[in-house]
């Protein structure tokens, strides 16, 4: 079945790392994606990763993807303010026509 | 290039009412969806069009209507609302799923 986990909330203080956790559970995922949703805006999608790797990189952002635990973290060095939101995580499985299933959300406090 | 456009921005409708959600895209997208997003659920999708001229059901159709009006505009249609429509609903298109600002609903 589809199913994607996030905890619901974050707090951290600027300047330090922040990392975000989501698990699935369904094995056939070719995409996995990361949005980012400032209050009263749509989601703004950050990065991606296909299944097939591990890691990636861009900028202050790094995605750790553990397969065998169905397991993704979106790390964002050095925290700042702006980097307040709620991120989703997102799914796309074999055959889905496109579709995402995407995770309850997590919003991430920034204090000074 | 604007994107993804939604309209209107906000709504309020007494129950039975009905209205037209409409969405346009510029990107040249074969793909658009719509969701729902509702407190402490993340987005649900609705209905969704892999490409012009055809529609498909999502995971929280009832209710709700589509048409895939030509390549560029995907409209939802609620024929006769409820209380439990009552949410931010969120058109996207293309494959990585580039997002409209939504339109928020509110049905009394």
């Amino acid at each position: 079945g589809e199913d994607v986990e996030q905890s619901l909330f974050l707090s951290v203080r600027e300047g330090d790392s922040s990392v975000i956790n989501c698990t699935y559970t369904d094995s056939s995922s070719t995409y996995l994606y990361w949005y980012k949703q400032e209050p009263g805006a749509g989601l703004q999608l950050l990065t991606y990763i296909f299944s097939n790797m591990d890691m990636k990189q861009d900028q202050r952002l790094t995605v750790l993807l553990n397969k065998k635990d169905k397991h993704l973290s979106l790390r964002i060095a050095d925290t700042q303010t702006g980097d307040s939101a709620i991120y989703f995580c997102a799914e796309k499985l074999t055959g889905g026509g496109n579709k995402l299933t995407f995770g309850t959300g997590t919003q991430l406090k920034v204090e000074l | 290039n604007a994107g993804v456009t939604q309209t209107p921005k906000f709504q309020v409708l007494k129950t039975g009412q009905s209205m037209t959600l409409q969405c346009a895209q510029d990107m040249n997208h074969n793909s658009m969806y719509w969701y729902r997003q509702d407190p402490g659920m993340g987005l649900r999708l609705i209905y969704y069009s892999a490409s012009e001229g055809t529609t498909d059901k999502g995971e929280v159709p009832n209710g709700y209507n589509v048409s895939r009006l030509n390549k560029r505009e995907f409209s939802l249609r609620l024929e006769s609302a409820a209380p439990s429509q009552t949410s931010v609903y969120f058109c996207a298109s293309g494959t990585l799923q580039f997002f409209g600002p939504g339109t928020r609903l509110t049905v009394l």
